[in-house]
């Protein structure tokens, strides 16, 4: 069965400063996985995704995360924050191509990043 | 072009009462879904569809019916709401036809008290 894990509930940086959120997968099959945003009020907006091409997979706003296989890890990382990054973050599994149709994308449980001045 | 639409935004019930939560996608999409939000829950499905006049049960479809009489809309009912079921909803959708892309549309989301 497929899982995912955030590690951390709550990251806080300071502007400027490098981002690091963890997520950790388990899965049966070779999965795809996602990163989603959530500001404030809205609904998730998709920042980047992993479909078993190039490991390192980069997204809007200058996000990017890289796949790795040994250690079951999909990391979303940013070199520099910016104020606006502030937002919930979600890690997301699926197996199969069509994952989504099977309904069976799983949602870790959210990394609040807070981003300070 | 307004993509995910959710009506209402907010809605208060008295436990036991009914309503419907709607869902209008104009992007033509085959694949809807109901997720809802806990705090430290992320999202967990709750009944998807993919495709006009067929529904499936998600992760946590009790208590919930959903029914998708047109392509572009996907409704949710709560038959006798209760105070577990306050939560933010979310409607998205998607299209398995952009070749491996599964990427979801979502709505801003209704926040529903069940007092």
């Amino acid at each position: 069965a497929q899982s995912v894990t955030q590690l951390d509930s709550h990251v806080s940086v300071s502007e400027g400063t490098p981002v690091l959120l963890r997520c950790n997968y388990s899965s049966s099959y070779s999965p795809s996985l996602f990163w989603y945003v959530q500001h404030p009020n809205k609904g998730l907006q998709l920042l980047l995704k992993y479909t078993s091409a190039a490991t390192l997979v980069k997204g809007i706003n200058g996000f990017e995360a890289e796949f790795k296989k040994s250690e079951t890890s999909f990391h979303l990382t940013k070199p520099s924050a910016h104020m606006s990054d502030a937002a919930e973050y979600f890690c997301v599994v699926s197996e199969g191509g069509y994952g989504g149709s099977q309904g069976n994308l799983i949602f870790g449980k959210g990394t609040k990043l807070s981003v300070k001045p | 072009n307004a993509g995910v639409t959710q009506t209402p935004k907010f809605r208060v019930l008295k436990t036991g009462q009914s309503m419907t939560l709607l869902c209008a996608q104009d992007m033509n999409h085959e694949y809807m879904y109901w997720y809802r939000q806990d705090p430290g829950m992320g999202l967990r499905l709750i009944h998807y569809s993919v495709g006009e006049g067929t529904t499936a049960k998600g992760e946590v479809p009790d208590g919930y019916n959903v029914s998708r009489l047109k392509k572009q809309n996907f409704l949710l009912g709560l038959e006798s709401a209760a105070p577990s079921q306050t939560s933010v909803y979310f409607c998205a959708s998607t299209t398995p036809f952009e070749g491996l892309d599964e990427k979801l549309f979502f709505g801003s989301g209704t926040q529903l008290s069940v007092l």
